[in-house]
């Protein structure tokens, strides 16, 4: 059983650049979330989906855009990257609604903008 | 949703309990509080959550205050892989906020 998967695990990228993080979650769950992490700070939520066909924006939405393509799948599109995206980017997914039950996280990708 | 305080970082010696306090004193009857942590690296997991009453699992224990103000949590035989950050998070449960917000956590380092 999978879980969370989220590709790719590391990325450069030249400022300017585009491009998709990828997350899918094989158990069947309604709500999908991407977080980014920072050196020495907590979580913050960038875009959520809260039921297949909708989304909307975090904490730090700025920079993103997202699509919940299908009810596995929920990408994160940088349109023209910038040296303070670089960071950690968790997915995240949960069966119920916010916080009605817990929360599976991915292993995260890593990504550097230069 | 209620703010949270932990402390920053914690030691625990391999085999004795951990344990981990939580102030959040502006929580409201609807809401609840929620433990994750993060190991170095990975992904937060969950270990528990609890309204009012203490909960117990196979990961740890939840012992949460008569006014709801404080919780611990409790490792009660750490390991060197519990070494982790530990956020405690308040939140309504199945709200209509998207908002999942994590905090800085507690770092805890177990030492041999």
């Amino acid at each position: 059983n999978a879980g969370v998967t989220q590709t790719p695990k590391f990325q450069v990228l030249k400022t300017g650049q585009s491009m998709t993080l990828q997350c899918a979650q094989d158990m069947n769950h309604n709500s999908m979330y991407w977080y980014r992490q920072d050196p020495g700070m907590g979580l913050r939520l960038i875009y959520y989906s809260a039921s297949e066909g909708t989304t909307d924006k975090g904490e730090v939405p700025n920079g993103y855009n997202v699509s919940r393509l299908n009810k596995r799948e929920f990408s994160l599109r940088l349109e023209s990257a910038a040296p303070s995206q670089t960071s950690v980017y968790f997915c995240a997914s949960s069966e119920g609604w916010g916080w009605e039950t817990e929360a599976f996280f991915g292993q995260g990708t890593r990504l550097t903008v230069v | 949703d209620a703010k949270t305080t932990q402390p920053p970082s914690m030691d625990c010696a391999e085999g004795r309990a951990a344990n981990l306090p939580c102030n959040h004193s502006t929580i409201s009857g609807n809401e609840y509080v929620y433990w994750y942590r993060q190991i170095h690296s990975q992904g937060p997991q969950y270990i528990i959550h609890g309204l009012k009453n203490n909960e117990t699992n196979e990961m740890a224990s939840l012992i949460i205050t008569e006014d709801r103000k404080s919780s611990t949590l409790i490792l009660p035989h750490a390991t060197l892989r519990d070494t982790a950050v530990y956020y405690c998070i308040v939140r309504v449960r199945g709200g209509s906020q998207g908002n999942l917000i994590f905090g800085k956590g507690t770092k805890l380092s177990v030492k041999p």
